[in-house]
């Protein structure tokens, strides 16, 4: 089965700074997904990427996954308090999703 | 905005009993999707449904479970036996196609087996 492993798994950073979060996959990537989570909450879709080398952005959180579709990174830029919570990569396998462990993510005011 | 709800938002439940969680799915979707997530874990695919059948479980998606879309609207999730074990986030979710397009999910239903 696909694994997903998710780096860091916790990360708390100071409001107005930029951070990455990676996903590696063991299998190639046909359809990755980024989801966040707030505690106790569902999944809020964020984005999705197909193509090696795609870029994706999305106000200021910016995704891509990498030429060789292995790997996938998401950056947020000037983070808020607002974009705390839990960040999930997923992975399209004929239709249903596996999941990451996640990244929680502290933005300190 | 359309939504996937869910109900209960918890259900607390005595080891052994049987527990039905509801899902009601984006209207137009055709494709639909449990998940649960033990706390402190990640977020598990259980089972897909297409059409009126399961399209893929997974490991975890066993004898005790199953899926039923009585109506045209509701999609539930049956645990027979429930265990200790079983407590737990579900997850309904749905989409409009089967592969690499958005899975809308629902708040999810707590679980608690005593």
């Amino acid at each position: 089965s696909q694994e997903l492993e998710q780096s860091p798994q916790s990360l708390i950073v100071q409001e107005g700074k930029n951070l990455t979060i990676n996903c590696t996959s063991s299998k190639t990537l046909y359809g990755l997904y980024w989801y966040k989570q707030k505690y106790g909450e569902g999944l809020i879709f964020l984005m999705m990427l197909q193509k090696g080398g795609e870029e994706k952005s999305h106000e200021k959180i910016t995704a891509k996954l990498d030429e060789k579709k292995q790997q996938s990174s998401l950056h947020i830029t000037a983070s808020q308090p607002s974009h705390a919570g839990i960040y999930l990569c997923g992975a399209d396998r004929r239709g249903d999703m596996r999941f990451g462990a996640g990244t929680r993510l502290t933005v300190k005011p | 905005e359309p939504e996937v709800t869910q109900t209960p938002s918890h259900q607390v439940t005595q080891m052994g009993q049987e527990v039905i969680l509801r899902c009601v799915p984006i209207s137009n979707h055709l494709y639909f999707y449990w998940y649960r997530q033990i706390l402190g874990q990640k977020v598990e695919f259980l089972v897909s449904f297409y059409n009126n059948e399961i399209s893929e479980k997974s490991e975890i998606f066993d004898d005790q479970f199953s899926v039923e879309r009585p109506d045209g609207s509701n999609f539930t999730l049956k645990i027979r036996s429930t265990k200790l074990e079983d407590s737990a986030m579900y997850f309904c979710a749905s989409s409009d196609s089967s592969s690499y397009n958005e899975q809308f999910f629902g708040p999810g239903t707590r679980l608690t087996v005593l």
